[in-house]
């Protein structure tokens, strides 16, 4: 099974900041990589797809990046309501479907 | 708009078994495969089982095969989670999730969820 890791586990910024997450995959998946946004009590969202691809209607301040094992999600600037956690997950080799452990974003 | 939402979960006590529910609307259900995906409190996500869109394929997480079943109803358009010999750690909120089960998938559509406590 591929291992998703994500970094840093949890981070405090303010708003205005640019945020960068990274997930790193345990052996090559190419480009299928998604981000997903989970507010807190809600039902997680997909953010990105293929890694780079931007879901429709998902504000253009998220932006992805990245191939093989290495990965990054970027708030370019931190809104108050990108208070939550961000989950990266591959879909390269599946199953199973697996996602890393979490990043969760405080707001400063 | 697509619309999937779960029902079933409760209190169960170890070893005892739960049927979760998935009913969906706003979307062809007949042609889109189906996930569930569950995350225990405070912590991350967990896909736990697929099937295709008309039901010849399907896949478990390590964790729960040989203990759970997913099926689905066509012609009710309807997803089934059959919870069988259940364990403290299934304890979560379960999700219904509309995504794909061959190459490159997103999970594009979840439920609200519906949480199972298994406790004694």
């Amino acid at each position: 099974d591929i291992q998703m890791t994500q970094s840093p586990s949890s981070l405090s910024a303010f708003v205005g900041d640019r945020v960068t997450i990274t997930c790193r995959a345990s052996q090559t998946i190419r480009t299928s990589l998604n981000w997903y946004q989970q507010r807190p009590g809600k039902a997680p969202k997909i953010l990105i797809y293929a890694a780079s691809s931007l879901k429709s209607g998902v504000p253009s301040r998220f932006s992805g990046s990245g191939s093989g094992t290495y990965f990054t999600l970027t708030i370019s600037s931190l809104q108050p309501e990108d208070f939550a956690t961000y989950y990266c997950q591959q879909s390269y080799s599946t199953p199973p479907w697996t996602f890393g452990q979490g990043t969760k974003v405080e707001i400063k | 708009q697509v619309q999937l939402v779960e029902s079933g979960g409760g209190v169960v006590q170890p070893g005892r078994s739960l049927r979760l529910s998935c009913a969906a609307s706003g979307f062809t259900f007949s042609t889109y495969g189906m996930h569930w995906v569950r995350q225990a409190p405070g912590k991350g996500l967990e896909w736990v089982a697929a099937i295709s869109y008309d039901g010849s394929n399907k896949y478990y997480a390590a964790s729960v095969k040989g203990r759970f079943t997913i099926s689905r109803d066509n012609s009710k358009n309807t997803l089934y989670l059959q919870m069988n010999s259940l364990r403290t750690e299934d304890t979560a909120v379960y999700y219904c999730v509309e995504g794909g089960l061959v190459g490159p998938t997103t999970f594009d559509y979840w439920g609200q969820g519906t949480l199972v406590t298994v406790s004694s």
